[in-house]
């Protein structure tokens, strides 16, 4: 049951800037960090931004993270080919005491 | 560099219970701030968080499947472990394990994940 709601899908061209919402509530991105990942087609989900705006070893800075309230968004500037893929957002729910991830979108590079 | 790879019975019959195990290589399960976690995605659906273990043992859960889950870790064989009771055809999925960082009390996230594997119940 995902309790934060993304668009199905996105796309952009190559070079296009991508953003990908994330919206949730008090609980969950009203209170605590947002955390986003990325799977590529049958791959495990690869950690792409955590505490928000941060971004591991490796992970270029074409991604980047924002939170305003309740909702977050991912951007993805410099849209590249290897950016087609699924992106979920994650937070910890203070009520559930447990993460919940975002229901998924689906970037694909026209 | 650390590695996670899950293990377990690929078809499990309806009312049983799936059990999988994810083995830790390349560093210890007991050494550090980390939490063990589980995480499922039926086909072609999103991610579902199951639950997680702290090296200390102590446990969070999905309330919606808590009643059912139970993780644990072998420090022995530097392995967590997952159990689901009474499965339908529901829990049909791909099973994740991974490993959440904490450092000084900041969490970082899933950072190493294993490749999944995939459980079918059936009869």
């Amino acid at each position: 049951q995902s309790v934060l709601t993304q668009p199905p899908s996105a796309s952009g061209t190559p070079g296009q800037r991508v953003t990908i919402s994330c919206s949730g509530s008090s609980s969950n991105i009203g209170s605590n960090y947002v955390y986003w990942y990325q799977q590529l087609p049958g791959t495990a989900p690869k950690l792409l931004i955590y505490r928000m705006n941060q971004r591991p070893s490796g992970v270029p800075d074409r991604f980047s993270g924002s939170k305003s309230g309740t909702s977050a968004s991912l951007a993805i500037s410099g849209l590249r080919s290897e950016d087609e893929a699924d992106y979920y957002c994650a937070a910890w729910d203070d009520s559930l005491s447990g993460y919940v991830f975002g229901t998924g979108t689906k970037v694909t590079v026209l | 560099q650390v590695q996670l790879q899950e293990s377990g019975p690929g078809l499990v019959k309806p009312s049983q219970t799936l059990s999988l195990t994810c083995t830790v290589s390349g560093g210890s399960i007991s050494s550090g701030s980390y939490y063990w976690s589980w995480i499922r995605q039926p086909a072609g659906k999103g991610l579902e968080w199951i639950g997680r273990i702290y090296t200390s043992g102590s446990t969070n859960y999905n309330p919606s499947l808590k009643s059912r889950v139970t993780i644990s870790v072998d420090t022995s064989k530097n392995q967590f472990s997952l159990k689901l009771s009474s499965v339908t055809a529901a829990d049909t999925a791909v099973y994740y394990c991974a490993r959440e960082t904490m450092v000084r009390g900041v969490i970082y996230g899933m950072d190493v994940w294993g490749q999944g594997t995939t459980v079918t119940v059936s009869s």
